[in-house]
């Protein structure tokens, strides 16, 4: 089975502070993981996924094995940034498995 | 190109009653998939389908059904509507079932 979990269902920051979305993923082969954003008002969209170890809109995630992890993270926080974040895992299904979601809220 | 589109945009139902929804998928995406969001929750699965054959099917009740036509356009059908079933109804196209989801920006399903 494949499980993941955000821990946070919301996160609020100042602007020009750090942020970390947090995701821990459970799967026992090799996953392939993404982040979706949903801004308000507009449709889920893919943010990034791990394999193509990209920076968007200063967002980055990395894949921890180890600790079967995939934080989200952005050294200096946006108001624009404010959105739903959603982890989601692929295994070999291909079938994405979504997280809860998090709120992350950037104040001015 | 207008990406996923999906129909109706809103939609009120009666307990019992039965309900369709359409999607629409990206022009040469060849894989749909239905997803279930109930307020404060992330997508649940619904189904998956590929060329027109069921590829995946989550854990929901036999009421829900759905089906992919030869344009791949997709339809999915809840029987016997409850009160439970009110939520948010996501499609999302792929190129290929192994590749990411562009999302449709859903049907949005009152049951009372």
């Amino acid at each position: 089975a494949q499980r993941v979990t955000q821990p946070e269902k919301l996160l609020s920051v100042f602007k020009g502070a750090p942020v970390e979305l947090k995701c821990n993923y459970s799967y026992s082969g090799s996953p392939e993981l993404f982040w979706y954003v949903q801004y308000s008002r507009q449709r889920l969209q893919l943010l990034l996924r791990h394999i193509s170890r990209e920076s968007i809109k200063g967002f980055t995630a990395d894949l921890n094995k180890g600790e079967t992890s995939f934080h989200l993270k952005k050294p200096f926080a946006q108001e624009e940034d404010s959105a739903m974040y959603y982890c989601a895992l692929k295994g070999g299904s291909y079938i994405p498995t979504f997280g809860r979601g998090t709120s992350l809220i950037v104040h001015p | 190109d207008a990406g996923v589109t999906q129909s109706p945009t809103h939609l009120i139902k009666t307990r019992g009653q039965h309900v369709t929804l359409r999607c629409s998928p990206i022009s040469g995406h060849k894989s749909v998939s239905w997803y279930q969001q109930v307020l404060g929750q992330g997508p649940q699965f619904i189904f998956q389908y590929y060329e027109k054959e069921e590829r995946g099917r989550g854990n929901f009740p036999d009421r829900f059904s759905a089906r992919q036509f030869p344009n791949y356009s997709s339809e999915l059908n809840v029987n016997a509507l409850l009160l439970g079933d009110s939520a948010l109804y996501l499609c999302a196209s792929s190129l290929e079932v192994n590749y990411g989801y562009t999302f449709g920006s859903g049907t949005r399903l009152t049951v009372v």
